[in-house]
C-alpha cells in the first residue's frame, strides 16, 4: 500500500527556510496520473493547502504562500520537496505530505503521510 | 479565493444517532469537493470525493450529497470510531478547506 513519509528540521529559526522531503513508497511519483501535495495544520488549527506539483515539475501554489513557496520533485529518489523561505512564528504547524487525486478540476488527497511539527522559534 | 463554511463547529451526538454536518462554499463548486476525517495525532481520512462518492474502504454508514454552495455529510449511525473532527476541501478552484466539525460524544 502507498506510503508517504515526511522528514526534515522539526526546528527552524526565524527568518530562515523550512525544507521538508517527502518519500514516496509502493508506488512511482511518476506515475503521469497523480499529483503530490503539502498541506499544514497550525496546533489546534484547520487545514491549509501549500501547493502541489506533478511528476515532470509543473507545479501550483496557493496564492497567499506562493511568494515563499517552492516545491520540487526527484524522481530518482521518489520523492518530493518543499521549502518555505522567510519563516515566522506563523508558520508553525504540523506538515503533511499527500498524493493528489485529479479529479473533474483539481485535486481532492487519498493517500497522506503522517506529519511532521515544524516549529519556528529562536 | 473560495471560502468554506463548516457548521456546527461542534456537534454532540449520542452513539447509534445520525449526524449532519453542513459545509457552504462562498461560490459555486460545482460538485468538486471532498470530505475527511481527522481524529487526534493523525493525518486527515478520505471520505467523500466528488461530494457524494464514497472512497475506497469507507463504511456505507457515511453519505455525501449537495452539489454548487451547499453539501452534507451524513453518518447515519454514529459508531465510537466516529468521534473525529471533518474537514470539508473544495478543489474547484485552486484548493481550500473549511475549518472543521467536531462531532463529539454527548
Amino acid at each position: 500500500q502507498l506510503q508517504l513519509q515526511e522528514s526534515g528540521p522539526g526546528l527552524v529559526k526565524p527568518s530562515e527556510t523550512l525544507s521538508l522531503t517527502c518519500t514516496v513508497s509502493d508506488d512511482s511519483i511518476s506515475s503521469n496520473i497523480y499529483y503530490w501535495g503539502w498541506i499544514r495544520q497550525p496546533p489546534e488549527k484547520g487545514l491549509e493547502w501549500i501547493g502541489s506539483i506533478y511528476y515532470s515539475g509543473s507545479t501550483y501554489y496557493n496564492p497567499s504562500l506562493k511568494s515563499r513557496v517552492t516545491i520540487s520533485v526527484d524522481t530518482s529518489k521518489n520523492q518530493f520537496s518543499l521549502k518555505l523561505s522567510s519563516v515566522t512564528a506563523a508558520d508553525t504547524a504540523v506538515y503533511y505530505c499527500a498524493r493528489g487525486v485529479p479529479f473533474s478540476s483539481l485535486d481532492y488527497f487519498d493517500y497522506w503521510g503522517q506529519g511532521t511539527l515544524v516549529t519556528v522559534s529562536s | 479565493e473560495i471560502v468554506m463554511t463548516q457548521s456546527p463547529a461542534t456537534l454532540s451526538v449520542s452513539p447509534g444517532e445520525r449526524a449532519t454536518l453542513s459545509c457552504r462554499a462562498s461560490q459555486s463548486v460545482t460538485s468538486n469537493l471532498a470530505w475527511y476525517q481527522q481524529k487526534p495525532g493523525q493525518a486527515p481520512r478520505l471520505l467523500i470525493y466528488g461530494a457524494s462518492t464514497r472512497a475506497t474502504g469507507i463504511p456505507a454508514r457515511f453519505s455525501g450529497s449537495g452539489s454548487g454552495t451547499e453539501f452534507t455529510l451524513t453518518i447515519s449511525s454514529l459508531q465510537s470510531e466516529d468521534f473525529a473532527v471533518y474537514y470539508c476541501q473544495q478543489y474547484n478552484y485552486w484548493l481550500t478547506f473549511g475549518g472543521g466539525t467536531k462531532v463529539e460524544v454527548k
